[in-house]
């Protein structure tokens, strides 16, 4: 079965304190691996296309990464206005499945 | 940067009513795809389309219907709306040559 696994569900960081989001997947014939950003009352912010493992990707403070299995959204010296929930997504054929999200939660 | 616009951004609708919930892209995108969203929860595709005339169902199909007869414009209908409807419903389209999806902001639906 196709699923997109995201941990954890919530992480609270301290301003500055770098850390990592986990997305794990498993689809058929993987066409790409996607993060966005999604503010409260929002749609979901297109930030990265990861297409084959070992690719990395970055953005500001954030980087993100793939394997065969997972991706990671590397988050360094994340800033209050990082605050936001980050949704994984993998396309397999023309269908997305999307992670239920992590809630970043970062303090002044 | 993505153009796609929903309306109604926020609509509070009594049961029983139909309802169609707008959505427009500017880019000429050929796909396009509506998703329910509720909190803490991953999106789950209603319905997709690859172009005009071309419709799909997704996994919560079965009270809806879309309808694509332009290229920009996807609308999504309730026949029939019900409390259970009650969620963020989310509009996205992607462009022949690319894969990423762009999202609209989204319309917030609550049935009394």
């Amino acid at each position: 079965e196709d699923q997109v696994t995201q941990s954890p569900e919530a992480l609270r960081l301290q301003e500055g304190e770098s850390s990592s989001l986990n997305c794990s997947y498993t689809v058929s014939g993987l066409r790409g691996l996607f993060w966005y950003r999604q503010d409260p009352g929002k749609g979901p912010e297109f930030l990265f296309t990861l297409y084959s493992a070992g690719e990395e990707k970055e953005k500001e403070r954030l980087k993100a990464t793939l394997t065969k299995k997972e991706s990671f959204l590397h988050i360094t010296a994340p800033k209050p206005e990082d605050s936001a929930t980050y949704l994984c997504a993998a396309q397999s054929g023309n269908q997305f499945y999307f992670g239920t999200g992590t809630s970043l939660t970062v303090i002044p | 940067e993505a153009d796609i616009y929903q309306t109604p951004r926020y609509l509070v609708i009594g049961t029983g009513k139909k309802i169609t919930l707008e959505c427009s892209q500017t880019m000429g995108h050929d796909k396009m795809y509506w998703y329910q969203q509720d909190p803490g929860m991953e999106l789950h595709l209603i319905h997709y389309s690859y172009g005009v005339n071309s419709t799909e169902k997704g996994d919560l199909s079965s009270e809806s219907t879309v309808s694509r007869i332009r290229t920009e414009h996807f609308p999504l209908t309730l026949e029939s709306a019900r409390p259970s409807h009650t969620s963020q419903y989310l509009c996205a389209s992607v462009g022949a040559a690319g894969v990423e999806q762009y999202f609209g902001p989204g319309t917030r639906l609550t049935v009394t």
